[in-house]
């Protein structure tokens, strides 16, 4: 079993809808949660990040961490097509003053008009 | 300001051969790591260098690989013996400081026939 769970997808769904991805994990020791966004042959640029649990809202995007589940979610809200990406997550604790992310595979979204 | 910046952006090599790929960070980065993504995977950590030291290279797979940053700027990961396995978007990234969001180049497309 990897550490982070991620479904790979793909997730079509139409314009102006509320997109949910989501991933879970094992290991108890991570504190920092974070959204990746990669567009096809680019490489991934940070959506957002969470430290411990809780949710955060930015724009259209939102995210919720629940430790006692091990269980992260990134809502999207009035989804657009410039959205259809893959979405990554990852995650990370402090270890000998490193913090080197753990990721998941990746959700393919895909937002069509 | 210019991104991080990665060198070649395709590179095909036959299964034994010498390869090295060159990363430029974002100017005044200290902290530079590298990633390995295969298809369908999520980036997969290699090493992190903190200014010209490599700080943790827990995630090299094996002695054919090696990483060198000797100014602390620009980085060359290199591949001695490269076998089909090795085939793989290789991801460079660089951070202001250890822990802070780290910010990807484009990657290189390694391909080894």
């Amino acid at each position: 079993q990897k550490e982070v769970e991620q479904d790979p997808g793909p997730l079509s769904v139409p314009e102006g809808a509320i997109v949910s991805l989501n991933c879970t994990y094992s290991n108890s020791a991570f504190q920092y949660f974070m959204w990746y966004r990669q567009y096809s042959r680019k490489g991934p640029e940070l959506l957002m990040y969470t430290y411990s649990s809780g949710n955060k809202e930015d724009g259209r995007f939102t995210a919720q961490v629940d430790k006692s589940s091990k269980y992260i979610s990134l809502f999207i809200r009035d989804s657009q097509p410039s959205d259809s990406a893959t979405y990554l997550c990852a995650m990370s604790y402090a270890s000998g003053g490193s913090y080197i992310p753990t990721f998941g595979r990746g959700t393919s979204l895909i937002v069509h008009p | 300001g210019a991104g991080v910046s990665q060198t070649p952006s395709n590179k095909v090599t036959e299964k034994g051969k010498y390869v090295e790929l060159r990363c430029d960070p974002i100017s005044g980065h200290t902290a530079l790591y590298w990633y390995r993504q295969s298809l369908g995977q999520g980036p997969e950590f290699l090493i992190y260098f903190q200014g010209t030291g490599a700080a943790d290279d827990s995630g090299l797979p094996n002695d054919r690989f090696f990483a060198v940053r000797p100014e602390g700027s620009v980085s060359t990961l290199k591949i001695q013996r490269t076998e089909r396995g090795d085939s793989a978007v290789y991801l460079c990234a660089s951070s202001p400081s250890e822990g802070d969001t780290q910010y990807f180049g484009p990657g290189t497309r390694l391909t080894v026939l």
